[in-house]
């Protein structure tokens, strides 16, 4: 069975330091992998997927996330934290083809300091 | 295109009780899956429609069921409701064996 672990629940940033969000997933075969955000009261937008091109996937609002199969690594990062940026944020799986459900992580909520 | 919507924003039910959440999906998308997320929590999948059709489904009891309507639509009945199934209900749709889009979700407090 595929799993997802998001290591740390919450993390804080002072506005305009790096962002990292760390993702590690177990899984049989090559997966999907996606990163979303939640601000409060609100549904998952998608900010990136890796679907077995490019390691590196470029997504919205200036995030990025590197694909490492040897250390089954996704981590979510973005080079200067912006106070908007202040949310929950899931890393997800689904093997390859993506015709299987989601599988998500217990998540982590990004604070922004100013 | 007014992406996928989902209705009631909230609502409070009492032990026992039956609710039905509803959802429309994304113009052009002809599947739906339903994912529970309990406080503090990521979703977890509860069932997908496709062609009016439970296609696939998660560990979640006969309690949940579901429909699919002919525009696409759907719906999410769930009976004898438990404090346990307080949670935020999402609806996604795609096209099926692509990406899904994400509604708002309908917020359910048993009490």
């Amino acid at each position: 069975a595929q799993s997802v672990t998001q290591l740390g629940s919450h993390v804080s940033v002072s506005e305009g330091a790096l962002v990292l969000l760390r993702c590690n997933y177990s899984s049989s075969v090559p997966p999907y992998l996606f990163w979303y955000v939640q601000y409060p009261n609100q549904g998952l937008q998608l900010l990136l997927k890796y679907t077995s091109a490019a390691t590196l996937v470029k997504g919205i609002n200036g995030f990025e996330a590197e694909f490492k199969k040897s250390e089954t690594s996704f981590h979510l990062t973005k080079p200067s934290a912006h106070m908007s940026d202040a949310a929950e944020y899931f890393c997800a799986v689904t093997p390859l083809g993506g015709d299987t459900p989601l599988v998500f992580g217990k998540g982590t909520r990004l604070s922004v300091i100013a | 295109d007014a992406g996928v919507t989902q209705s009631p924003t909230h609502l409070i039910k009492t032990r026992g009780q039956q609710v039905t959440l509803r959802c429309s999906p994304k113009s052009g998308h002809d599947t739906v899956s339903w994912y529970q997320q309990a406080l503090g929590q990521g979703p977890q999948f509860i069932f997908q429609y496709y062609e009016e059709e439970e296609r696939q489904r998660g560990n979640f009891p006969d309690r949940f069921s579901g429909h699919q309507f002919p525009n696409y639509s759907s719906e999410l009945n769930v009976n004898a409701l438990l404090l346990g199934d307080s949670a935020l209900y999402l609806c996604a749709s795609s096209p099926l064996g692509g990406h899904e889009y994400f509604g708002p979700g309908t917020r359910l407090t048993v009490t």
